[in-house]
């Protein structure tokens, strides 16, 4: 079946710019985990829903980091005001199970 | 929170030996270790997990062990073949109904040599 997928792919912002990063996981899927990787770097959690329940932002760097799952599938992280250390690949997860999570393809954000 | 480290950095070993990757962790607390496979620009794959209650896994070429009391758990990557090249990130988390994001290490780049 279709796994996690994640737009765009790419993105190339200009610093002061804002963004937003679309998450689509497996159907079906209750839970749904951000997390932030930058270059050599392994991922970093930044925020976790339970169908359209935000349960843990611990990870969001700052307030300009936002996300949203309003209908409990489909979630968009917002990134405003874009600066240059925002630079990294963003990737979503999903789960059903307790644990497992499986992860969409990322997106690179490249902030100039 | 929650602090995993991941030793070592890059390991280099000849195609058909095998190949050991460990991480420590900090939480008592953390009961789910799964390990993840990503290669260069692709998305992490998850190749085995350990849970708290079990002290060994094993699914064909790989097994993972764990160690509650020190606190430590280790990837075995038997006869090794070229496609095994990849940055292998171990994780933990307290799992609990998948309510907890899961901790990385900061990975090992293994290379296997022809």
């Amino acid at each position: 079946g279709a796994g996690v997928s994640q737009s765009p792919r790419y993105k190339v912002a200009k610093r002061g710019q804002d963004v937003a990063l679309r998450c689509d996981p497996i159907s079906g899927h209750v839970s749904l985990f951000w997390y932030q990787q930058a270059l050599g770097q392994g991922p970093e959690f930044l925020t976790y829903f339970q169908n359209e329940a935000q349960l843990d932002k611990s990870g969001l760097p700052s307030d300009r980091f936002f996300a949203e799952r309003p209908e409990g599938s489909v979630s968009t992280l917002k990134i405003q005001r874009t600066q240059q250390e925002d630079s990294a690949v963003y990737l979503c997860a999903s789960s059903f199970s307790p644990e497992t999570q499986y992860f969409g393809p990322g997106t690179r954000l490249l902030v100039l | 929170g929650e602090n995993v480290e991941q030793h070592p950095s890059t390991l280099s070993v000849q195609e058909g030996d095998s190949a050991v990757i460990k991480c420590t962790y900090s939480d008592s607390a953390s009961n789910y270790f799964p390990w993840y496979k990503q290669e260069l620009g692709k998305r992490p794959q998850l190749i085995i997990d350990i849970r708290s209650n079990v002290g060994e896994k094993k699914d064909q070429r790989i097994a993972v062990t764990l160690n509650k009391t020190a606190k430590h758990f280790s990837l075995h990557i038997t006869e090794t073949q070229p496609e095994d090249s990849a940055v292998y990130f171990c994780a933990a988390s307290m799992g609990g109904g998948g309510a907890d994001g899961l901790t990385f290490g900061k990975g090992t780049h293994l290379i296997i040599q022809p």
